[in-house]
């Protein structure tokens, strides 16, 4: 799977949006974003993945650069409870293929 | 979202004991999960992938005789640390990935946190 790269930290505001870059600049035309996040002291929590489309759910945003080089996770309006470490993993969407987990980024949400 | 769920939570054993953690995928079937540790501070890193009715295959460095992987159905796996020492003692995590029909992304149980003392 292609490697990824994210700032380890960042901050932002309560009820303002906060916005997650990740550079995947070696992807491949099969792999697709997906993010995850971790609350302290639990397992990672699905939040979004997409092929090429930006895709929308009820937690999050996913924009992907046309080159598909680059992306950003989008939370629309932070609350205290998103304050977690988010992954970027790209990977083949097949069903027997793990996540390969890089740093992260730990996102602190303050009031 | 599918739901895996592992247990115990929490465990404390002595040193040289062995301990057993449960996966379970309670609402898909699973015909692959994954192992991980998480020590703290840092990124999940994969230990072994389990295979339902067959031997686990398990990542560099990780002794599979010391980590005894048995996936004996299609939404059960277990981890057992056996002869713990301190060392081992981290936050372990499952994953199954639910299948074509649910969108193949990959749902994680609760974590164990195993301290051996």
């Amino acid at each position: 799977d292609a490697k990824t790269t994210q700032p380890p930290s960042m901050d932002c505001a309560e009820g303002r949006a906060a916005n997650l870059p990740c550079n995947h600049s070696t992807i491949s035309g099969n792999e697709y974003v997906y993010w995850y996040r971790q609350i302290h002291s639990q397992g990672p929590q699905y939040i979004i993945h997409g092929l090429k489309n930006n895709e929308t759910n009820e937690m999050a945003s996913l924009i992907i650069t046309e080159d598909r080089k680059s992306s950003t996770l989008i939370l629309p309006h932070a609350t205290l409870r998103d304050t977690a470490v988010y992954y970027c993993i790209v990977r083949v969407n097949n069903a027997g293929n793990m996540l390969t987990f890089g740093g992260g980024t730990r996102l602190m949400v303050k009031p | 979202g599918a739901v895996v769920s592992q247990h115990p939570s929490r465990v404390i054993c002595k040193s040289g004991t062995s301990v057993k953690i449960e996966c379970r995928s309670l609402d898909f079937q699973a015909t692959t999960m994954f192992w991980y540790r998480q020590f703290p501070k840092q990124s999940l890193m994969l230990m072994a992938t389990s295979n339902e009715g067959s031997k686990a295959t398990y990542e560099q460095g990780v002794e599979k005789d010391k980590f005894l992987i048995n996936h004996a159905s299609l939404t059960l796996s277990t981890l057992t640390v056996t002869s713990a020492h301190p060392e081992d003692s981290s936050f372990y995590i499952c994953s199954a990935i639910s299948g074509a029909s649910m969108g193949t992304e990959a749902f994680f149980g609760q974590g164990t946190r195993l301290t051996v003392v």
